[in-house]
């Protein structure tokens, strides 16, 4: 019930795609829900975050949309580019803990 | 207003040596979580900390992995006698509130552990 389970393991997309990462989750406890960005040798990155309460939210290309009734939110990247390249990682957290994904390996290819 | 930071960059010991890996949480943080990571694998929860506290411990192995997050100064996870196992990259990651109030962790750049 803490799983958080992550779709794609990875993907390739062209340039100027449109990658879509899907995250479900089992615990109705989880109320907040960030998205990373991790490139080689960094550490992740916090990308854009939503609550239940909205089912969309849009930071310039990056859009997480959110179905509450379903337990699944997913991670769209517009007009993807080659510096999109990284792994992405959902996350949720209710309680007391962060609940990572597995992670999504992200190729754009130019 | 700097991130977290985490220093050594990198470290390489041998067997049965011990690592000391540090972090600093971001101005305000008082939240402070440890993480390892495998080559191409996701991130594993080791251990939440407050200030003076370890709330949970859940993903640290019982033996040999030690953390703390003293009053003062940065976090350590205290690893002894260090295996080839214990090779991968370790982040540390630290929030202004705590899970569930909304707020998200934010990243440190990760200390690489090679054990020879």
């Amino acid at each position: 019930q803490q799983q958080v389970k992550q779709s794609p393991q990875s993907l390739i997309v062209q340039k100027g795609g449109i990658p879509i990462i899907n995250c479900a989750y089992e615990n109705t406890a989880f109320d907040y829900f960030p998205w990373y960005q991790q490139f080689p040798g960094k550490g992740p990155a916090l990308l854009i975050a939503i609550r239940p309460d909205v089912s969309e939210k849009k930071e310039g290309r990056f859009t997480i949309s959110f179905n509450k009734s379903a337990k699944q939110f997913s991670l769209h990247i517009m007009d993807s580019q080659p510096g999109d390249s990284a792994t992405y990682f959902c996350a949720a957290t209710g309680t007391y803990k962060y609940i990572f994904g597995t992670g999504t390996r992200l190729k754009v290819l130019a | 207003n700097a991130g977290v930071m985490q220093n050594p960059r990198h470290l390489v010991r041998r067997r049965g040596q011990e690592a000391r890996l540090r972090c600093s949480p971001m101005k305000g943080h008082s939240h402070v979580y440890w993480y390892r990571q495998l080559p191409e694998e996701g991130l594993k929860f080791m251990v939440y900390l407050q200030k003076e506290n370890i709330i949970d411990e859940s993903g640290m192995p019982k033996e040999r992995f030690s953390a703390e997050f003293p009053k003062e100064g940065p976090s350590i996870l205290r690893i002894q006698q260090v295996v080839r196992g214990d090779s991968a990259a370790y982040f540390c990651a630290s929030s202004p509130l705590p899970p569930g109030q909304g707020s998200s962790e934010f990243f440190g750049p990760g200390t690489r552990l090679t054990v020879l």
